[in-house]
């Protein structure tokens, strides 16, 4: 079954905090990962792509720990701007020997003045 | 910076009529995917396309859908006979390689009435 579990929120933080996003996901045998941030009513934007060994890009770092299926991101001293929904996207096996981009519902940030 | 382009940004349609979604995606790049996300609710793949051809579908994509790559340029959606549950937006994205960092179009919003 093809699944992508995020908390969805909201999360409210103030300017400045650290906030941390989970991802889980079914298939053990999914590719790769990434996290997308979607604003209200836009497109999802590639935020950055997700690595065994872990990547931090800025203020952004993103984990993954496949042995138990879950992705995380983590965002320092958060910016009004970064206010949006962050979608953890899974490459997951569709069946016949194809992969499949398989979102999660998203999570919701708020940061507050 | 190259982007995937989608037109119309917003269609609006009665029940029954057909509707084409058109997308121009980035340039290089030989995979291209349709999505759609009903509002609230998350992003659902639809459609994969590589090589003037259809690599996947979701159950979504029934009889009523088809895509179609009419020049070098121009990836299309088709619906055949829009139903009330059709409306959405609709996204479409590309990849330089199958299933890896795609990049999304704005979209279009499709309300059928």
């Amino acid at each position: 079954r093809k699944e992508v579990e995020q908390d969805p929120g909201p999360f409210n933080v103030p300017e400045g905090a650290t906030v941390a996003f989970n991802c889980t996901y079914s298939n053990s045998a999914s590719q790769s990962f990434f996290w997308y941030r979607q604003d209200c009513r836009k497109e999802p934007k590639l935020l950055m792509s997700v690595y065994s060994s872990g990547n931090e890009d800025g203020r952004f770092t993103a984990q993954l720990n496949r042995a138990s299926q879950y992705i995380s991101l983590l965002i320092r001293d958060s910016k009004l701007s970064d206010s949006a929904t962050y979608l953890c996207v899974v490459n997951m096996p569709s069946g016949a020997g194809s992969y499949q981009l398989t979102f999660g519902k998203g999570t919701k940030l708020s940061v507050i003045p | 910076e190259p982007e995937v382009t989608q037109t119309p940004s917003h269609q609006v349609t009665q029940m029954g009529q057909e509707v084409i979604l058109r997308c121009v995606p980035i340039s290089n790049h030989l995979y291209f995917y349709w999505y759609r996300q009903i509002l609230g609710q998350k992003v659902e793949f639809l459609v994969s396309f590589y090589n003037n051809e259809i690599s996947e579908k979701s159950e979504i994509f029934d009889d009523q859908f088809s895509v179609e790559r009419p020049d070098g340029s121009n990836f299309t959606l088709k619906i055949r006979s829009t139903k009330l549950e059709d409306s959405a937006m609709y996204f479409c994205a590309s990849s330089a390689v199958m299933n890896t960092e795609a990049f999304f179009g704005q979209g279009t919003r499709l309300t059928v009435v």
